[in-house]
């Protein structure tokens, strides 16, 4: 079946704009996170939905990020007034339950701020 | 602070040539440890899931350990067709749908 998909693929903006990242999880999937991984470092938590509760947001390193997801499915990751510091590989990933169940990874949207 | 650690951080084997790759993990009150894959400009992929010390899973010429405190992915006569990035990753006890990744192990096989 389709996994988990992002969109787009390759994002060059200006520092200062505003960028939007895309994902979509896996049919059916009631957990997503979003992740970052930068040259050379582990990736890097960001934020979990799970069902219809409260997101974690406790890795979003700045109030720049945002996220939402609407109807428990696709979710938009915003970055406002990008710093050259975003510039990185967005991971999404999704998985069925609750427990400390593996993830499924997205091709990811590597972002250049320029 | 939960913390993980691969080594070596670069492998370079010959065809046919099996080693083994560490995990070390920080984390008390394991509950899971995965392995994934990871190749150049995709997402990681997801290999094993290990719950307990003494665990063993394979999948081809791949093995995953795990003891109390580090997991070994054991690569048997490995093929060019194994050259990726190796993560490893554990939930966090701030919360264990977020997974704390170690910087992975760079294997890179040649024919």
């Amino acid at each position: 079946g389709a996994g988990v998909s992002q969109s787009p693929s390759n994002k060059v903006t200006e520092k200062g704009k505003d960028v939007e990242l895309r994902c979509d999880p896996i049919s059916g999937h009631t957990a997503l996170y979003w992740y970052r991984q930068s040259l050379g470092q582990g990736l890097e938590f960001l934020i979990y939905f799970q069902g219809n509760s409260a997101p974690d947001k406790s890795g979003l390193p700045s109030d720049r990020f945002s996220a939402e997801r609407t109807g428990g499915s696709v979710s938009t990751l915003t970055i406002q007034r990008t710093q050259q510091e975003d510039s990185a590989v967005y991971l999404c990933a999704s998985n069925g339950g609750a427990g400390p169940y593996e993830q499924y990874f997205g091709p990811g949207t590597r972002l250049t701020v320029t | 602070e939960d913390q993980v650690t691969q080594s070596p951080e670069a492998l370079r084997l010959q065809e046919g040539e099996s080693s083994s790759l560490n995990c070390s993990y920080t984390v008390s009150g394991l509950r899971g440890l995965f392995w994934y894959r990871q190749d150049p400009g995709k997402g990681p992929e997801f290999l094993f899931t290990l719950y307990s010390a003494g665990e063993e899973k394979e999948k081809e010429r791949l093995k995953a350990t795990l003891t109390k405190k580090e997991s070994f992915l054991h690569i048997t006569a490995p093929k060019p067709e194994d050259s990726a990035t190796y993560l490893c990753a554990v939930p966090s006890r701030g919360g264990f749908q977020k997974l704390v990744f170690g910087t992975g192990t760079r294997l890179l096989v040649s024919p």
